[in-house]
């Protein structure tokens, strides 16, 4: 099936520690991986993708890993600032045919200053 | 920058009650989606359209919904009878092509 397993569901750390959030996703997932951010009351935004033909990619202090064999992927997010408090959702395309965005449960860091 | 929007950003309705959630994607985006979030919850797959029909629809997404482009911009989705239980944010979002979804601000709908 088509599905998309997040953990933790909350997350809380202080400023200036880093923050892991972990995913895995069923057989039938394709080759994009986005991770979207979410504010209260806001749309979820993109902040950093990463498609199979890669295992890494930096944007200054988030980070992305993905492991095809295990069939996980993992958001970092290094020297967290208050400003980075949101839930963060992981997400996966299943393209059967037409393209499906799956996204995770959503996990809720927290940033104490 | 060019955005995804939806109108209203928030309606209230009595159950039963038809209701229709309008989205105006960016205007060179092919592949359009409708994403419901309920109160707390995770982002969930409704419906996805391309070339004028719908490409792929989740269980949730039955009888009762319906999606339509009715012009050149829009992208309508009709709740036909609405239940306490659609009651939820629904965003709409656009793509370009295989990959990348732009979300617009999104429209609460409240069943009362």
């Amino acid at each position: 099936g088509e599905n998309v397993e997040q953990h933790p569901s909350t997350l809380s750390v202080q400023e200036g520690d880093s923050a892991v959030i972990k995913c895995t996703y069923s057989d039938s997932a394709s080759n994009y991986f986005p991770w979207y951010k979410q504010e209260l009351g806001k749309r979820p935004q993109l902040i950093i993708d990463i498609r199979s033909n890669v295992g890494e990619k930096k944007d200054q202090r988030i980070a992305v890993t993905l492991n095809k064999t295990a069939k996980h992927f993992s958001l970092h997010i290094t020297e967290t600032q208050p400003e980075d408090s949101a839930v963060y959702f992981c997400a996966a395309i299943f393209s059967g045919g037409y393209n499906k965005l799956i996204f995770g449960a959503g996990t809720r860091l927290a940033v104490h200053p | 920058e060019p955005e995804v929007t939806q109108t209203p950003s928030h309606q209230v309705t009595q159950m039963g009650q038809e209701v229709i959630l309008r989205c105006v994607p960016i205007s060179n985006h092919l592949y359009f989606y409708w994403y419901r979030q309920i109160l707390g919850q995770k982002v969930e797959f409704l419906v996805s359209f391309y070339n004028n029909e719908i490409s792929e629809k989740s269980e949730i997404f039955d009888d009762q919904f319906s999606v339509e482009r009715p012009d050149g911009s829009n992208f309508t989705l009709k709740i036909r009878s609405t239940k306490l239980e659609d009651s939820a944010m629904y965003f709409c979002a656009s793509s370009e092509g295989s990959e990348e979804l732009f979300f617009g601000e999104g429209s609460r709908l409240t069943v009362l």
